[in-house]
Order: C-alpha cells, then sequence, then structure tokens
C-alpha cells in the first residue's frame, strides 16, 4: 500500500524561531493537501498543491511540492503561539479514491 | 466554508448499546467520510459515500456501518458498543474526489 512519512513527529519551538515539516511518499503523487487540527478541534484544509516544484504562500506559510512529486514540505517563517496545533499532510491513494493521512507534526510554541 | 455538523459532541455510553452518530452537510456535497482519530494520532478512513445508496468502506476495518439515503445525511452506527470503539469520530465532506475536504468538529466516544 501507499506509504506516508510525516517528520518530524514533534517540534518544539520557541515564539519567533521558524519551523518546517516534512511529507514524503513511497510513490508519485497527483496532488498533496495540507491541514491544520488546533488541539481538541477538527482538521481544517489549508492548501492543495498539484503541480511539480510548485511553491504556495500564505501569509508565514510556505508549501512546496518536490520537483519528483514525492516530497512537500510547510514552512513557517517567524511561528507564534496561534500555530500551535497538529500539521497533516494527506495524499491522494494510487486507486485516486481516497485521502491517506501522514502521522502529523505535533507543534508546540513557546511564549 | 462547508457546513458540516456532527451529534453528539460527546458520549459516554456503556458496553453493548447501539449507538448512531450523526452528521450532515448543507453544501450539497456528494463526497462524505468518517474518519477514526485516536488523540494526538493520525486519521484513519473507515467509510466514505460518492452519492446516495454508495457506501464503502475505507483503509482501516470497522465494526461500524453507514447509510446515506439522503445526499445530506451519513450516519454512523455501532451495533453494540465495546471499549475498544472509544475514540474520536470525524466526519467529513468534498465537492470533488480528490478536493479538499471539510470536517465537522467530531464525536468523542468513549464505551464503559
Amino acid at each position: 500500500g501507499q506509504q506516508v512519512m510525516q517528520i518530524p513527529q514533534y517540534q518544539h519551538v520557541q515564539e519567533g524561531e521558524d519551523f518546517t515539516t516534512y511529507c514524503n511518499s513511497s510513490t508519485t503523487l497527483s496532488n498533496i493537501q495540507w491541514y491544520k487540527q488546533r488541539p481538541g478541534g477538527h482538521p481544517v484544509f489549508l492548501i492543495q498543491l498539484v503541480k511539480s516544484g510548485e511553491v504556495k504562500k500564505q501569509k508565514r506559510l510556505t508549501f512546496q511540492f518536490g520537483e519528483a512529486k514525492k516530497n512537500s514540505s510547510l514552512h513557517i517563517t517567524a511561528t507564534q503561539t496561534t500555530d500551535v496545533g497538529t500539521y497533516f499532510c494527506a495524499l491522494v491513494n494510487n486507486a485516486g479514491n481516497m485521502l491517506t493521512f501522514g502521522g502529523g507534526t505535533r507543534l508546540m510554541v513557546k511564549p | 466554508e462547508a457546513d458540516i455538523y456532527q451529534t453528539p459532541r460527546y458520549l459516554v455510553i456503556g458496553t453493548g448499546k447501539k449507538i448512531t452518530l450523526e452528521c450532515s452537510q448543507t453544501m450539497g456535497h456528494d463526497k462524505m467520510y468518517w474518519y477514526q482519530q485516536d488523540p494526538g494520532m493520525e486519521l484513519h478512513l473507515i467509510h466514505y459515500s460518492y452519492g446516495v445508496n454508495s457506501t464503502e468502506k475505507g483503509d482501516l476495518s470497522s465494526e461500524s456501518t453507514v447509510s446515506r439515503i439522503r445526499t445530506e445525511h451519513f450516519p454512523l452506527t455501532l451495533e453494540s458498543a465495546r471499549p475498544s470503539h472509544t475514540s474520536q469520530y470525524l466526519c467529513a465532506s468534498s465537492e470533488r474526489q480528490q478536493g479538499p475536504q471539510h470536517f465537522g468538529d467530531g464525536t468523542r466516544l468513549s464505551i464503559l
């Protein structure tokens, strides 16, 4: 089956520091999605990447899709306490009929 | 923003009871999904539906069942709850098969 690895599993940062989470797939992807889940909340869709080498920005968040479409990253510049939560990548499975979620990276920000 | 509602928000119930978790969405989405998520862990797809009278099992085996009689409604049923069913159950919907999914607030289920 399709393998999804997301690293790191946890990350503690001081407020103002940068943060990056990586998502790696064993197969070439058609697209990748990123979600954020606040503690006690539900996943909220952030972005979808489709093109090889694509880079998209949302304020302090930068999303990249690898050239080979097998990996992706989410980078947060100058973290704030509001960034706390778990960030999940989600891949479309080989059959194209469902999403497979990565294990998530839990971000904790110290004020 | 999709409007998707789950009830109850929390449920604590004894072993052996029949449980139905409700999920409704008002966006007219054909695609709906049920995920199971333990605290701090990843989401596992247990059921999905691509439209009325269409239901499929996800990649995580589950003893629950689902039905899709109306587009907006996708309930999940456990015929006889067990402590191993204790988890959070999240419902989601999407407009397109590979499109963004919109999640409800979830039901936190605890079986004693």
